[in-house]
């Protein structure tokens, strides 16, 4: 059974920052992995998705890794702002006959401090 | 353009009561997604559309929980008999294509369900 761990489970920083967050899974046999972001009482919205076959993406200021061999993932974010405070989940989907289904981690609440 | 649309934004029901939480896709995605999300967990997955048809609902966690599509649009999730431990974020995601899923899912707000 597939599991994605996230970590740290929180992080606080200063304006400006630049950071890193972690993301881990079980089985390397995966389709692709998506990072989301989740503001409070909202739903999700997808930041950034990875396939498979790819070792990075990036959009803005937001760049994501995948070592699938390993089973890592990070999502890095320069230059922080407070708007980037959000809890942050990293999902992978499954491979095979499978593969719309994801697993998320239980997320990285992050906080940036003006 | 229009997103995903879920209502209502929250529910609060007693113990034993049914409830239907309802969402709309965006339009001309084929595939749907249920996902609960309960305090402090991940994501679960409960149950995958494709246009009408329901090939995956291995996620429900008892036959309590229900789910139909009709018209390749909206979907409603049915729980019957509500206990407390259904309590959770209900996220409803589409896509434009179930299988070789390429692109990413756009969710909902999603329906806070509270069964006290």
């Amino acid at each position: 059974k597939q599991e994605v761990t996230q970590i740290p489970a929180a992080l606080s920083v200063p304006e400006g920052e630049n950071l890193v967050l972690n993301c881990s899974f079980t089985d390397s046999a995966i389709y692709n992995l998506q990072w989301f972001r989740q503001d409070p009482g909202k739903g999700l919205t997808s930041l950034l998705l990875i396939q498979s076959s790819q070792r990075e993406q990036t959009s803005g200021r937001l760049n994501a890794s995948l070592d699938k061999s390993s089973g890592r993932s990070t999502l890095y974010i320069a230059a922080s702002q407070p708007g980037d405070s959000a809890t942050y989940l990293c999902a992978v989907s499954g491979s095979g006959g499978s593969n719309y289904k994801l697993t998320f981690g239980k997320g990285t609440l992050l906080t940036v401090n003006p | 353009g229009a997103g995903v649309s879920q209502s209502p934004s929250n529910k609060v029901t007693e113990k034993g009561k049914d409830v239907e939480l309802r969402c709309d896709p965006i339009s001309g995605h084929t595939a749907l997604y249920w996902y609960r999300q309960r305090l402090g967990q991940g994501l679960e997955f409960l149950i995958y559309f494709q246009g009408n048809s329901a090939p995956d609902k291995s996620g429900l966690p008892s036959d309590r929980f229900s789910a139909e599509r009709t018209g390749e649009s909206v979907s409603t999730l049915t729980i019957q008999r509500t206990q407390q431990e259904d309590s959770a974020v209900y996220l409803c995601a589409s896509s434009p294509q179930g299988r070789q899923l390429g692109t990413p899912l756009h969710f909902g707000n999603g329906t806070r369900l509270t069964v006290t």
